[in-house]
């Protein structure tokens, strides 16, 4: 069954550092997004990205973050100088359907401490 | 967006006893996405339900959304240990971003 992979599972960084995650969308599927959670809160929305282009972003996904899709496969996300509160979950999704709600596949995130 | 309010916060269920969450928004809802989370892992999709009334099953878990489309729920039956994990519901804004809910920790007693 396709699913959505991300890498790495784990990234523990200093702050001010960069740091990107990168995600592998489901290949078929043409909407891309981008979730966190930190430890112990809700699952966020961050950004979503249909046509190479961003469609919606949070209140979140201020300058210190863009997000990119680099070639065919891959889509990710860079926070330009992470700060403590960036240390989350952070989770990529894909899905098919343009225009309608459609099921929202996510990976199994990678978790970003910065120290 | 969306503020989802899931309940109960947390439940155990005896195997083999059902069990049921509920998740309630104050909007109409678009789309309704049924979530499972092991902690610290990723999300596993359920289902999703788009129409009133609707309802849908898939092996031992049952969701509905009602009428109104603002009220969901999500029922196990006869609950087994790989039952056990953090049930997320999340909604659609109709801009296709999710917001979700706070999360439903079940744990499955032997």
């Amino acid at each position: 069954e396709p699913e959505v992979t991300q890498t790495p599972s784990h990234q523990v960084t200093q702050m001010g550092q960069e740091v990107i995650l990168r995600c592998v969308p489901i290949s078929n599927h043409l909407y891309f997004y981008w979730y966190r959670q930190i430890l112990g809160q809700k699952v966020e929305f961050l950004v979503s990205f249909y046509n190479n282009e961003i469609s919606e972003k949070s209140e979140i996904f201020d300058d210190q973050f863009s997000v990119e899709r680099p070639d065919g496969s891959n889509f990710t996300l860079k926070i330009r100088s992470t700060k403590l509160e960036d240390s989350a979950m952070y989770f990529c999704a894909s899905s098919e359907e343009t225009g309608v709600p459609d099921e929202q596949y996510f990976g199994p995130g990678t978790r970003l401490t910065v120290t | 967006s969306q503020e989802l309010e899931q309940s109960p916060q947390s439940l155990i269920v005896q195997e083999g006893k059902n069990l049921t969450i509920n998740c309630t928004s104050s909007k109409t809802l678009y789309g309704l996405y049924w979530y499972k989370q092991k902690y610290g892992e990723g999300l596993i999709f359920l289902m999703m339900l788009q129409k009133g009334g609707e309802e849908k099953s898939h092996e031992k878990i049952t969701a509905k959304l009602d009428e109104k489309k603002q009220q969901s729920s999500l029922h196990i039956t006869a609950s087994q240990p790989s039952h056990a994990g953090i049930y997320l519901c999340g909604a659609d804004d109709g801009d296709y971003k999710l917001s979700f809910g706070a999360g439903t920790t079940v744990t499955v007693r032997a």
